[in-house]
């Protein structure tokens, strides 16, 4: 399978700690991207880190990316009710017409 | 800027009916890309359509298909409904590549066959 894989599958964490997600994949990439559903609705982008970034940051968000490992974290730091959501990991393969998506890790953050 | 649009938001049909659902993109994406999210799993990539020709396809049976029309809008076709075919049909929308290849998801239309 050219998908990727989310690691755990789900996570459940108190507010205000820190939540890490881990992606893997198994072709070469363009570049990585993490995105966000709610619960049964669309996705939405979150960050995008291209093969050259080793590390990239937006707000409480920080991306890292490894290409010898083929793989990628996204950490929340300082997680809020409002961020229990799904997290999707998508790569843009090399040589591909579209992304492939990993299967997702389901955040649940207690207030 | 409106974001990708779908319609219906929901859907009821039978085994063996057909459905069409409908996408419209951002304003000025002329790529649109359609998935398929069952209950509980990750997006498979169904259809990709840029410029109106189908750019790549998923690993799906040829009952479903699609069509971008000349606005960029998009349908996709489902024909001789089965069970497993319920599930959340996203619907996405970028930029030609070189963009970063962002894509942008509409709200997405709930598919149930019974």
């Amino acid at each position: 399978s050219q998908q990727g894989e989310e690691d755990p599958q789900a996570l459940s964490i108190q507010e205000g700690e820190n939540a890490t997600m881990n992606c893997s994949y198994k072709t070469s990439i363009n570049n990585l991207q993490w995105y966000r559903q709610n619960s049964g609705r669309g996705l939405v982008h979150l960050i995008l880190i291209r093969s050259n970034e080793r590390e990239k940051h937006s707000g409480r968000l920080r991306v890292t990316l490894d290409t010898s490992k083929k793989s990628s974290s996204l950490l929340i730091t300082a997680s809020r009710a409002a961020d229990t959501a799904s997290y999707f990991c998508a790569t843009d393969q090399t040589g591909a017409n579209n992304l492939f998506f990993g299967t997702g890790t389901r955040l649940t953050v207690i207030p | 800027e409106a974001g990708v649009t779908q319609s219906p938001t929901h859907l009821i049909k039978t085994r063996g009916q057909q459905v069409t659902l409908r996408c419209s993109p951002i304003s000025g994406h002329t790529s649109v890309y359609w998935y398929q999210q069952a209950l509980g799993l990750g997006l498979q990539f169904l259809l990709w359509y840029d410029e109106g020709e189908e750019r790549n396809r998923g690993n799906f049976p040829p009952r479903f298909s699609g069509r971008q029309f000349p606005n960029y809008s998009s349908e996709l076709n489902v024909n001789a409904l089965e069970l497993e075919d319920s599930a959340l049909y996203l619907c996405a929308s970028s930029l030609k590549r070189g963009g970063g290849f962002m894509q942008y998801f509409g709200p997405g239309t709930r598919l149930t066959v019974l």
